[in-house]
């Protein structure tokens, strides 16, 4: 079956410089998540997009921005990159039909950001 | 808003042992709770998820857990652990507060298993 796609796998940027991770959910998904996950630390929401919208948003930095297309893909864009913003950055994806909380997401492999 | 607790950051055990990783939540009045496996330089794969119904949840791999509302409780099982089995383990909580779904980890749990 068709699983959530990231790319880049791994990205090595230089501190002030600026960051695109993509996601390409699965197929028929609805909803697009963003996760941060720094070394030996659990997954923090950043932002999500229902239908292309923006649905909620976390702990997202003003420096990071992001948005979802016609064709369901997203991209995380981020500016002025800092040492602290080197993690494995997740996308995932889910079926929310309205007025339902209970689909459980499914996540990519990641991108692994090193900022240097 | 909603939260897990997982109690253990790390558990050793040795193969073929039993093994319990315990995760609470935040009371509330409905709840969805999930488990995540992940290993080494990988992303987070679903193991098992409660939603309603039956309080014993088997999940992939020989993983259950069980539901107890009276103790806010949901926590991981295995009757006998493989090397294999050696990951972090997350438990998350659906939350809606905001009128869209999402899921909020707990801390993760290291499952390391010896031979």
């Amino acid at each position: 079956a068709a699983g959530v796609i990231q790319s880049p796998r791994h990205l090595i940027k230089e501190k002030r410089e600026t960051a695109t991770l993509k996601c390409y959910p699965i197929p028929r998904h609805d909803t697009v998540y963003w996760y941060q996950q720094g070394p030996g630390q659990d997954p923090q929401f950043l932002i999500s997009f229902y239908e292309k919208m923006q649905s909620d948003k976390g702990s997202i930095p003003d420096r990071f921005s992001a948005q979802q297309f016609s064709d369901y893909h997203s991209e995380l864009n981020m500016s002025s990159l800092e040492l602290g913003d080197s993690a494995l950055y997740f996308c995932a994806s889910s079926l929310n039909r309205e007025g339902s909380y209970n689909s459980p997401l499914h996540f990519g492999n990641g991108t692994r950001l090193t900022v240097t | 808003a909603q939260s897990v607790t997982q109690l253990d950051s790390q558990v050793p055990v040795f193969e073929e042992a039993p093994v319990e990783l315990r995760c609470n939540y935040s009371s509330s009045v409905s709840v969805y709770l999930f488990w995540y496996v992940q290993y080494p330089n990988q992303g987070l794969q679903l193991l098992l998820k409660y939603l309603s119904g039956s309080t014993l949840v088997k999940g992939i791999n020989g993983f259950e857990a069980e539901f107890n509302k009276s103790q806010t409780s949901f926590h991981l099982r295995k009757p006998s652990v493989h090397i294999s089995d050696t990951a972090e383990y997350f438990c998350a909580v659906s939350d809606h507060s905001g009128g869209y779904n999402k899921l909020i980890f707990g801390a993760g749990t290291r499952l390391a298993v010896h031979p």
